[in-house]
């Protein structure tokens, strides 16, 4: 059983373009975060949320945590080769500190 | 400032042998996971340790894995009798007390079983 579901699988899309990667789930999280991997790489954090229905910027990308703190987005404006990578988003559910991955979208933008 | 540091980065073993991968947590951290990725795939979580201490191993197959996080030195990821189905990318994450916030991932260990 995948708790956290991400969408789309892959992604491909020209440089400049705008995109949304969603990650979704039946259960309620106590926080979500973002992490991009690259490869060879282990993940990096992007992002934490912890409030229903927050919203974070981080120079070109946008997160947003849902009201009932199920689902969560990630909006890349004029996407760069740099963005290129594997985003994943974690959460933790109840009191505990077990951080559940989702299934990951990758992210290929073409110069 | 030394980030979380894994070995080996690369592993081969045959099938039947045992495979004993390590990972020495940022300096100051006291708490680290493992996590299991298959190609194309996200993580898969494997088991959260404190200091000699298991927290949660709900991820951890029953039989032939094993995790330590000892007093002094790196944490350990055992799998003993590999098998084919091992094969995979084995990433271990720490972070800092007192509860843990950001994951800090090494740059993984890939296990090859032939």
């Amino acid at each position: 059983t995948q708790l956290l579901e991400q969408s789309p699988q892959f992604l491909s899309i020209q440089e400049g373009e705008n995109l949304t990667v969603y990650c979704n789930s039946s259960s309620v999280f106590s926080s979500l975060q973002w992490y991009r991997q690259e490869p060879g790489e282990g993940p990096v954090l992007l992002v934490t949320v912890v409030t229903g229905g927050e919203v974070k910027k981080l120079k070109r990308l946008t997160f947003q945590f849902g009201d009932a703190r199920k689902d969560s987005s990630l909006h890349i404006t004029a996407a760069q080769p740099g963005d290129t990578g594997l985003y994943l988003c974690a959460g933790t559910r109840g009191g505990t500190y077990k951080y559940i991955f989702g299934t990951g979208t990758r992210l290929k933008v073409l110069a | 400032n030394a980030g979380v540091m894994q070995n080996p980065r690369h592993l081969v073993r045959r099938r039947g042998q045992e495979a004993r991968l390590r990972c020495s947590p940022m300096k100051g951290h006291s708490h680290v996971y493992w996590y299991r990725q298959l190609p194309e795939e996200g993580l898969k979580f494997m088991v959260y340790l404190q200091k000699e201490n298991i927290i949660d191993e709900s991820g951890m197959p029953k039989e032939r894995f094993s995790a330590e996080f000892p007093k002094e030195g790196p944490s350990i990821l055992r799998i003993q009798q590999v098998v084919r189905g091992d094969s995979a990318a084995y990433f271990c994450a720490s972070s800092p007390p007192p509860d843990p916030g950001e994951l800090f991932f090494g740059e993984g260990s890939r296990l090859t079983v032939l």
